[in-house]
């Protein structure tokens, strides 16, 4: 079965400094790749999407992140936090086999502070 | 934000009774699903419906039905709520899975508590 994996449950950072968080999927075939934000006490909202072609993605408010299929790897990353980056984050992997299904993983809490 | 409202936001119930939370949206998109969502395992799909009256089975389905008569309706229901089923439940719709388009957009959730 698919799974994708977070590993960092909670994150604290201090502004200005830089951001990675690891997603790693267990999938062999084609995928979909998303990362979702939700903000205390709101509802999920994209972040950025691999679709295909260029591994790099750039997502809104300067996020990023990086396919790296030999790796099953798509880390988000961001140079520079702010504290209203304060926020839960998902990965989430649809299989093209799947339909519209997504798999999330656990999420990982990022706590900027100021 | 895409146009999808949940009723209720907010409910407290007793275990054994049933319970139906109700996904609206005015996107005209064609799949619907459900989740749940609890500490420590992200986002966990309930059930989906690819069509009108078409649903099929999530990863957690136990316990949970569905129904979906009208396109922007999509109806979750616990037959005999129990505590295990207290969580955060988000709808969310989309209208081209397997395609570059493929995003699914959220609603706000309703947070249903079983005591």
């Amino acid at each position: 079965a698919q799974s994708v994996s977070q590993h960092n449950h909670h994150v604290i950072l201090s502004e200005a400094a830089s951001l990675e968080l690891g997603c790693n999927y267990s999938y062999g075939g084609t995928v979909n790749l998303f990362w979702y934000v939700q903000y205390p006490g709101q509802h999920l909202q994209l972040l950025l999407k691999y679709f295909s072609g260029d591994p790099l993605v750039k997502g809104i408010k300067g996020f990023e992140a990086e396919f790296i299929k030999s790796k099953f790897s798509f880390n988000l990353r961001k140079p520079s936090v702010q504290w209203s980056d304060t926020a839960e984050y998902f990965c989430a992997v649809n299989a093209h086999n799947q339909g519209g299904k997504l798999i999330f993983g656990q999420g990982t809490e990022l706590s900027v502070k100021p | 934000d895409a146009g999808i409202t949940q009723s209720p936001r907010h409910k407290v119930t007793e275990t054994g009774t049933p319970v139906t939370l109700r996904c609206h949206q005015t996107e005209n998109h064609r799949y619907m699903y459900w989740y749940r969502q609890d500490p420590g395992h992200g986002l966990r799909l309930i059930h989906y419906s690819y069509g009108v009256k078409d649903t099929d089975k999530g990863e957690v389905s136990d316990g949970y039905s569905v129904s979906r008569s009208k396109t922007e309706d999509f109806l979750l229901t616990l037959e005999s709520a129990t505590s295990s089923q207290t969580s955060v439940y988000f709808c969310a719709i989309s209208e081209s899975p397997g395609t570059a388009a493929n995003e699914q957009y959220f609603g706000p959730g309703t947070r249903l508590t079983v005591t």
